[in-house]
């Protein structure tokens, strides 16, 4: 259990199929992200959250929509996407964003995409 | 942040100590070394981090080297358990969000 929690765990969705993914932190943290993780490649970032606010968008398509209602969720919405972003999707969470503070990480979602 | 360069794969026998190495030649005087884990179709882990002195956790030991060029993290009995990748991640304090993974080192324990 590591205070990160992601579902759904696994999800295959068509080309023209608009989904999901939802995070869920217990930490009493103040930052959140999300991470793309494609086979052999490094993580990368998508998206940082502070304090709810959206404080890094690193150059992401706009077929990959945030949302972040409150300190403890953050959503990505899916819709329209392709092959190639078939991935491990990592939610994390820091209790600041900008310092040194440790990311705590979910075990992803495993999105396919036919 | 400076660049990091770890083996891309190591062994080590159960009960042993496993020390896995890093190079950061490159370091500045502000930044911190991190270390992270990722077992299999989990997320990644927070270990320990360090900026010159040695730590220690319940998890591992951060040895840094006095001109911080490199630093061993060091799991004192490894158990089947440990079996995962190990991320060095280099990063100025307020530098940003991002943490550069990298490849990392892929450690196998065997029985």
């Amino acid at each position: 259990e590591t205070g990160v929690t992601q579902t759904p765990r696994h999800l295959v969705m068509g080309m023209t199929n608009k989904k999901s993914l939802k995070c869920e932190q217990h930490l009493g943290h103040n930052a959140m992200y999300w991470y793309k993780q494609s086979a052999k490649k490094p993580l990368e970032l998508m998206f940082v959250y502070s304090l709810e606010e959206r404080v890094e968008n690193n150059s992401v398509p706009s077929r990959f929509s945030p949302e972040c209602p409150n300190s403890s969720h953050l959503f990505l919405h899916l819709h329209t996407l392709q092959p190639e972003d078939s991935a491990l999707y990592l939610c994390a969470s820091s209790q600041d964003s900008g310092s040194n503070s440790p990311l705590h990480f979910g075990n992803g979602t495993r999105l396919t995409v036919t | 942040d400076a660049k990091t360069t770890q083996p891309p794969s190591m062994d080590c026998a159960e009960g042993r100590a496993a020390n896995l190495p890093c190079n950061h030649s490159t370091i500045s005087g502000n930044e911190y070394v991190y270390w992270y884990r990722q077992i299999h179709s989990q997320g990644p882990q927070y270990i320990i981090h360090g900026l010159k002195n040695n730590e220690t956790n319940e998890m591992a030991s951060l040895i840094i080297t006095e001109d911080r060029k490199s630093s061993t993290l060091i799991l004192p009995h490894a158990t089947l358990r440990d079996t995962a990748v190990y991320y060095c991640i280099v990063r100025v304090r307020h530098s940003g969000y991002a943490l550069n993974f990298g490849k990392g080192t892929s450690l196998l324990v065997t029985p």
